[in-house]
């Protein structure tokens, strides 16, 4: 998985109740992603940072922050858990940068699967 | 809009037969598109990527895929397929953000059963 970890694994918690996931990686890129994937919609883009302290909302990010102090962090937080957010949360990294980067390939980690009760 | 269609649910094949995963695009500008396969419980792991040059790229385990750029599609395909393919499958396509960043947009996914 391309030196890529994300913890927890598997997480159930309770509708309202904050939740942090978090991402980590050795491969010093600069590029992170979170996406979550649901059965019929594939992989949707929550958050994504271009560097230490940099980043931008995706298409459902809603619900969701983000914080990367270091290079190799990348956290995601549901600030108030809901149902709507049970699914399996992916990071990734590489690619997405500007003309030098655009032929880089993503690469993904592991998954948090995650239930809101 | 910028989008990527998988038109099949599911594939079904029998081992040994050729398979095809379908894959066709919307995306202004250059389009950089990309496989992926995700095995149960495990991430997405990259099978091949097109970027510019021969319309057919070779990829990994076996896996090839052929670009046609009339006809918007990167369709996945494989001469001879094995249990062991049986997984969900998706297609993804690189788009601008806004600052000049790029994203990954993928398809809803085709799991593809090849049976023994």
């Amino acid at each position: 998985d391309a030196g890529i970890t994300q913890s927890p694994r598997h997480k159930v918690t309770e509708t309202g109740t904050p939740v942090t996931l978090r991402c980590h990686q050795t491969e010093n890129h600069r590029y992170m992603y979170w996406y979550r994937q649901d059965p019929g919609h594939g992989l949707r883009l929550i958050h994504y940072s271009y560097g230490v302290k940099d980043t931008d909302k995706g298409e459902v990010s809603d619900g969701y922050s983000v914080s990367r102090s270091k290079t190799e962090d990348f956290l995601l937080t549901l600030e108030s858990a809901t149902s709507s957010q049970t699914s399996v949360y992916f990071c990734a990294i590489g690619g997405g940068g500007r003309a030098s980067s655009i032929q880089e390939t993503q690469y993904f980690g592991p998954g948090t699967r995650l239930l809101v009760l | 809009a910028q989008s990527v269609a998988q038109p099949e649910d599911q594939v079904n094949v029998a081992e040994g037969n050729p398979l095809t995963v379908k894959c066709t695009y919307s995306v202004s500008g250059n389009p950089y598109l990309f496989w992926y396969v995700q095995y149960p419980n495990r991430g997405l792991q990259f099978l091949l990527k097109y970027i510019t040059g021969d319309n057919l790229v070779k990829g990994s385990y076996g896996f090839e895929a052929e670009f046609n750029k009339s006809q918007t599609s990167f369709h996945l395909k494989k001469p001879s397929a094995l249990v062991s393919d049986s997984a969900l499958y998706f297609c993804a396509v690189r788009a601008s953000v806004s600052g000049g960043y790029n994203k990954l947009i993928f398809g809803a996914g085709t799991r593809l059963a090849v049976h023994p």
